[in-house]
């Protein structure tokens, strides 16, 4: 079990640009979420994933947002026309059943946005 | 709408003293309740959760929890701290109808020899 994996684990952009993160859940798991933390708060939820379909979006989650996961395996999170307050950690997390079951974090990737 | 507090944003204590790190959550029904552990560079990882039943739950790193539904806490508790415990502490609620979890603004842990 090699555990949640992101990459990148940095990116800095320029304002206006696109970004794509990935993650990559534990490989059993069916269940894949996104969070994002900004300095000095806990992880808001972004979306999440049961296998390969989108089942809630949060409206935090802008229509620059975007997020799949084609396969049910790994997700990509993409942010078109990057702004400075995108700036934050972006993290992937896995579970393997609904209802409330562990959600496995991964180590994020971190967005500057100049 | 569910909602989490955790009302101290920083805590010092010396290597070797008690901890108490407070939690409260706003939630209708019965909640899942997690307590996770944040260190610098490293993913969050689960110290304990609360599902149902007994209402004091033992976790990793000598970590335990309480639920208390009548004070709608669900504090954490360890008797001896060690150095290595310092660290952001979150504590989340999750609902059994969606998969999200809520996250307090967590509470820092800085520990002294």
């Amino acid at each position: 079990d090699t555990g949640v994996s992101q990459n990148p684990r940095h990116k800095i952009t320029k304002r206006g640009q696109n970004v794509t993160f990935r993650c990559d859940p534990i490989s059993e798991h069916n269940r894949l979420y996104w969070y994002r933390q900004t300095l000095g708060q806990g992880p808001e939820f972004l979306t999440y994933f049961q296998n390969e379909a989108q089942l809630e979006k949060s409206r935090l989650l802008s229509d620059r947002f975007s997020a799949e996961r084609p396969k049910g395996s790994f997700s990509t999170l993409e942010i078109q026309r990057t702004e400075q307050g995108d700036s934050a950690m972006y993290l992937c997390a896995s579970s393997l059943v609904a209802g409330g079951d562990e959600q496995f974090f991964g180590p994020g990737t971190r967005l500057t946005v100049l | 709408a569910q909602s989490v507090t955790q009302p101290d944003i920083h805590i010092t204590v010396s290597e070797g003293a008690s901890l108490e790190l407070r939690c409260n959550y706003s939630y209708g029904a019965t909640p899942y309740l997690f307590w996770y552990v944040q260190s610098p560079g490293q993913g969050l990882q689960l110290l304990l959760k609360y599902f149902s039943g007994d209402t004091l739950v033992q976790g990793i790193k000598g970590f335990e929890a309480e639920f208390k539904r009548s004070q709608s806490s669900f504090n954490l508790r360890k008797p001896s701290v060690h150095w290595s415990d310092a660290a952001e502490y979150f504590c989340a609620v999750g609902a059994d109808n969606t998969d999200k979890l809520i996250f307090g603004t967590g509470t820092r842990l800085q520990v002294f020899p």
